[in-house]
């Protein structure tokens, strides 16, 4: 099994403050997704990366897949009271189980108005 | 457009009774899955199915049962259910091109 790590397991910010989120792995993704989940809710998509290197940006939120494909951050620039919720980052290690994606433990994201 | 429905989405039982949380998805999706979520855990692959007839075992398969009869359903049986299986349970469908998964809204079990 591929284990993701994530950091920091609680984020509790003030509106306006940036931030950065990580998701580190010993192990090669073909691909890393990164989802929000609000309370009550499933996870829902936020972006998806598959280059090593690649940088995505989503309007305040920026997301970067390291260069051998092991890792990926996300950043938020001014959060919102909006970007409070649990993000999970969630590694493929591609071929036939694309879908067999592995989860990270996740990162819940206060943000204080 | 009501993507993935799962029920029910609250359900308390006693140790030893049986239960099937039902999952069904209207996005013609071939690849459907299950996953327990709990507190510092993440989300954990419970079975998944890759089209009708077809299953297989996630990371933590054990006392729970699937079958795929058709592309629309994946329901989740607990056999004989245990307090460790106390848990918020995901059924989640993929979209092929892209490999995004989309989420039922959860359902809490509680197992006494």
């Amino acid at each position: 099994t591929q284990l993701l790590e994530q950091s920091p397991q609680f984020l509790s910010i003030q509106e306006g403050e940036n931030l950065t989120v990580y998701c580190n792995s010993s192990s090669v993704f073909s691909s890393l997704q990164w989802y929000r989940q609000e309370p009550g809710e499933g996870p829902v998509l936020l972006v998806t990366v598959v280059t090593g290197g690649e940088v995505k940006k989503l309007k305040r939120l920026t997301f970067q897949f390291g260069d051998a494909r092991k890792d990926s951050s996300l950043h938020i620039t001014a959060a919102q009271p909006g970007d409070t919720g649990l993000y999970l980052c969630a590694g493929s290690p591609g071929g036939t189980s694309y879908g067999k994606l592995t989860f990270g433990q996740g990162t819940i994201l206060t943000v204080h108005p | 457009n009501a993507g993935v429905t799962q029920t029910p989405k609250f359900q308390v039982l006693k140790t030893g009774q049986s239960m099937t949380l039902q999952c069904a998805q209207d996005m013609n999706h071939e690849y459907m899955s299950w996953y327990r979520q709990d507190p510092g855990m993440g989300l954990r692959l419970i079975h998944y199915s890759v089209g009708a007839g077809i299953t297989d075992q996630g990371e933590v398969p054990n006392g729970y049962n699937v079958s795929r009869s058709t592309t629309e359903d994946f329901p989740l049986r607990l056999l004989s259910a245990a307090p460790s299986q106390t848990s918020v349970y995901f059924c989640a469908s993929r979209r092929a091109r892209t490999g995004e998964l989309f989420f039922g809204e959860g359902s809490r079990l509680t197992v006494l």
